[in-house]
């Protein structure tokens, strides 16, 4: 099976920094990948599809890239909504292996 | 508007087993593929099971393989999770959740609100 790495774990950021999180497919899934975001206490939402394609009512700041296996979500200035841990999903083939997940947090 | 909500979660010893369900509404089960996805507590999330929309095709990850059954019941619109040989390190919050087609190559769309499988003596 694909496995699924994300970097870093966890980060800390301050309000208005650009924020970048990693997620390496360990074989090409072309773009087949989805990022969720899960705030504390809730059910994990899309955000991004097809490695850059926006859900629709996502803020723009939120941005997706990559394809075959090196993928990133970036955040363009932290708000402190956003506070919550982030997941990558590839969905190629299944299982639709999830990566660790990155927990992001205010500084 | 789209809802899943499961239910069945409950304490259980192991070896035992659980039936989980998850009641879909405001579209239709048969166009959908639909997975279960569990969240070990303050954990990531692990991709449990899928069963196409046409309802012939499911799978299985390697660590309930044999030991989980996926199914539904188009006529109550309800998906389900036989969860049989239960072991301590099946606890968690058990999601269901849509994909966006009617296979399990795109992505989830959807998650009900999680119901909790606890395994313990």
């Amino acid at each position: 099976d694909i496995q699924m790495t994300q970097s870093p774990s966890s980060l800390s950021a301050s309000v208005g920094d650009r924020v970048t999180i990693t997620c390496r497919a360990s074989q090409d899934i072309s773009n087949y990948l989805a990022w969720y975001q899960q705030k504390p206490g809730k059910v994990p939402k899309l955000l991004i599809y097809a490695a850059s394609t926006l859900q629709s009512g996502v803020p723009s700041r939120f941005s997706g890239s990559g394809s075959g296996t090196d993928f990133t979500l970036t955040i363009s200035s932290l708000q402190p909504e956003d506070v919550a841990s982030y997941y990558c999903q590839k969905y190629n083939s299944a299982p639709g292996t999830f990566g660790q997940g990155t927990k992001v947090e205010i500084k | 508007e789209v809802q899943l909500l499961e239910s069945g979660g409950d304490l259980v010893q192991p070896g035992g087993s659980l039936r989980l369900s998850c009641a879909a509404s405001g579209f239709t089960l048969s166009s959908h593929a639909m997975s279960w996805v569990r969240q070990t507590p303050g954990k990531g999330l692990e991709w449990v099971s899928a069963m196409s929309g046409g309802g012939a095709s499911t799978y299985y990850a390697d660590s309930v393989k044999g030991r989980f059954t996926i199914s539904r019941d188009t006529s109550k619109s309800t998906l389900y999770l036989q969860m049989n040989s239960l072991r301590a390190e099946d606890t968690a919050v058990y999601y269901c959740a849509r994909y966006y087609s009617s296979t399990w190559y795109h992505y989830f769309d959807y998650w009900g609100q999680g119901t909790l499988v606890t395994v313990s003596s």
